[in-house]
């Protein structure tokens, strides 16, 4: 049974760099797991912001970018702005599954 | 513009049994994959059952395996999710996604409906 680790919270300052990530208990992260990465604030639905490691939808800021880092999946925001202080949430493909990590809250303070 | 519109929730008891619709528009319903994802009151989100395009490949959660039957009809644009011997535990919003051309991305979400499962 894959389970996906987030950090439960972070913090960042207004104009700030942040990185999220995304761990797996079966190994490093790689590639061939997909990831996708999405936004959601409180009573919205998720909003798609990254998917395949690293690309954007056409609707995604230029201020969020994916990668691999450490083996783990990583969103890393730029420029952070006060309205991207939401929930996110990684998603893995796994064979013929599909795992979320459990969500990390960001804080722009 | 893509619009995924659930519908079919409310509150069941316990052992009960609840069918979700989705209606689809704006792409092409046919040659996608759909995704249902669940989220329990003040949790994070947990993916249920995907189905393919032509519906030749059907997964399921561990935890909705013989109980849950997703399906869809191309014809109407719609999606489904047969919700059978319901739990407490299945409360939660229940929404509807459609994967991207891949087929391992998930980039449209419904705004979802709310399955409560209480006696």
């Amino acid at each position: 049974q894959t389970v996906v680790t987030q950090e439960p919270s972070l913090t960042v300052s207004p104009g700030g760099t942040v990185t999220l990530t995304c761990a797996s208990n079966t190994g490093a992260v790689t590639s061939s797991y997909y990831p996708n990465w999405f936004q959601q604030k409180p009573g919205q639905a998720p909003r798609a912001l990254i998917y395949s490691t690293n690309k954007k939808h056409s609707w995604t800021p230029a201020r969020f970018s994916g990668s691999l880092l450490g083996g783990k999946a990583a969103l890393t925001l730029s420029g952070v702005q006060p309205e991207d202080e939401a929930e996110y949430y990684c998603l893995l493909y796994d064979g013929d599954a599909q795992v979320f990590g459990g969500g990390t809250k960001l804080t722009v303070l | 513009e893509v619009q995924l519109v659930e519908s079919g929730g409310g509150l069941v008891k316990p052992g009960g049994s609840l069918r979700l619709s989705c209606a689809a528009s704006g792409f092409t319903f046919s040659n996608y994959n759909m995704n249902w994802v669940r989220q329990a009151p003040g949790k994070g989100l947990e993916w249920v059952s995907s189905i393919s395009s032509g519906s030749s490949y059907i997964y399921y959660a561990d935890l909705v395996k013989g109980r849950f039957t997703i399906s869809r009809d191309n014809a109407e644009n719609s999606l489904y999710l047969q919700m059978n011997s319901l739990r407490a535990e299945d409360t939660a919003v229940y929404y509807c996604a459609k994967l991207g051309g891949s087929g391992r991305n998930v980039d449209y979400w419904g705004q979802g409906i709310l399955v409560t499962v209480s006696s």
